[in-house]
């Protein structure tokens, strides 16, 4: 079992739907949660962190932790098709140390008009 | 201000070869860190560098090895290079040997042939 699961889809949705992203982890250690969004022939981009549990919204973006079921969401809301992409969970522990993040296998957003 | 450049775009090689990717890291940032991402996976952690010296490592062969100059810019190196080492290498930077936010690239995409 991988530490950290994601769908790959692809999740075909119309624009203007709101979408929900998901993760799964098991490592009780990791602490610190993070989104990338990767469009075709990119690299990835740092989307939105948190260090906690509960709701932290930007804009049309929401991530959403559950470290009790150790569940992490990323929600789009009024998706436009430049959000087509693939969208990468990456969770890590925090503390003294620099702490590598590892990476779910990413999701395939498609937003169609 | 010029972001995290990677040379070269893309390359081809055959089994046995050996490759150098470069990396010139985000303006400010002294960290880089490199990833194998394969297709449809997401990014695995290679190894990272700080003050020139490798200062962690991901589960790779010693066939990976690199260098960072002192100008923070670096290397990845890969030896006697197999089939299985296609993929996007991707290179991030950060500040201050800390891994919150990366910064990365568009990658280099390595075929072997």
């Amino acid at each position: 079992q991988k530490e950290v699961e994601q769908d790959p889809g692809p999740l075909s949705v119309p624009e203007g739907a709101i979408v929900s992203l998901n993760c799964t982890y098991s490592n009780s250690a990791f602490q610190y949660f993070m989104w990338y969004r990767q469009y075709s022939r990119k690299g990835p981009e740092l989307l939105m962190y948190t260090y906690s549990s509960g709701n932290k919204e930007d804009g049309r973006f929401t991530a959403q932790v559950d470290k009790s079921s150790k569940y992490i969401s990323l929600f789009i809301r009024d998706s436009q098709p430049s959000d087509s992409a693939t969208y990468l969970c990456a969770m890590s522990p925090i503390g003294g140390g620099s702490y590598i993040p590892t990476f779910g296998r990413g999701t395939s957003l498609i937003v169609h008009p | 201000d010029a972001g995290v450049t990677q040379s070269p775009t893309h390359l081809i090689k055959t089994r046995g070869q050996q490759v150098t990717l470069r990396c010139s890291p985000k303006s400010g940032h002294d960290t880089v860190s490199w990833y194998q991402q394969a297709l449809g996976q997401g990014p695995q952690f290679i190894f990272q560098y700080y003050e020139e010296e490798e200062r962690q490592r991901g589960n790779f062969p010693d066939r990976f090895s690199g260098h960072q100059f002192p100008n923070y810019s670096s290397e990845l190196n890969v030896n006697a290079l197999l089939l299985g080492d296609s993929a996007l290498y991707l290179c991030a930077s950060s500040p201050d040997g800390r891994n919150e936010k990366l910064f990365f690239g568009s990658g280099t995409q390595l075929s072997v042939l």
